[in-house]
């Protein structure tokens, strides 16, 4: 079963602009975690945010938790073309069970 | 470099025919995970290893075996593959509870 759902399915944007994904979960978590996956390659970790941290930064990714809504957002400042992948969030449960939702794929024109 | 490899990459197979996918991490991680890519499905769990000799059932785990008798290696085993379970696989690992994992290049399977 599912536990994250992203939103939007489908995203194209410009170079230079902003790209925000979100996901929404089901169940309490341990944290919950974004991935990135070029077409058909492995899934390549991003970002990690506990479960009780509200925001946190890497470079030009920023994503924020908020448990009470059961949503995280996924944020890529200044996007690249390099940037253009499918991006997961992936929650962590008890006993290590990381369970993905299905996916946003972001297409960055040049 | 740190890596989890996979192999073969690439399988097609018949119906029926037993066929392991293996599996090799060389971080030391004690988690290991096998995952399966269908479109529209999503990343849905198989198996998952905590340590050696630990292993649990994921969302999907009909079909498939695992075993975890080195912390390094955790191959996939499909014992009598089915047509529907023509899917990409992942195998992935993680240094410990709560942390992220990496992934293998996957190992597209097909099953006529």
């Amino acid at each position: 079963s599912q536990q994250g759902e992203e939103d939007p399915q489908a995203l194209s944007i410009q170079e230079g602009e902003n790209a925000t994904m979100n996901c929404s979960y089901k169940t309490s978590i341990n944290n919950l975690q974004w991935y990135r996956q070029n077409s058909g390659r492995g899934l390549v970790h991003l970002i990690l945010i506990r479960s009780n941290e509200r925001e946190k930064h890497s470079g030009r990714l920023r994503v924020t938790l908020d448990t009470s809504k059961k949503s995280s957002s996924l944020l890529i400042t200044a996007s690249r073309a390099a940037d253009t992948a499918s991006y997961f969030c992936a929650t962590l449960q008890a006993g290590n069970m990381l369970t993905f939702g299905g996916g946003t794929r972001l297409m960055v024109k040049p | 470099e740190a890596q989890v490899t996979q192999n073969p990459r690439y399988l097609i197979t018949v119906t029926g025919k037993k066929l392991t996918v293996t599996c090799s991490q060389n971080m030391n991680h004690e988690y290991m995970s096998w995952y399966r890519q269908d479109p529209g499905l999503g990343l849905r769990q198989i198996y998952y290893s905590m340590n050696v000799e630990v292993t649990d059932k994921g969302d999907v785990p009909e079909g498939y075996k695992v075993s975890r008798k080195e912390k390094r290696n955790f191959p996939l085993i499909l014992e009598s593959p089915s047509p529907n379970q023509t899917s990409l696989y992942f195998c992935a690992s993680s240094y410990g509870q709560g942390g992220g994992y990496t992934f293998g290049s996957g190992t597209r399977l097909t099953v006529v």
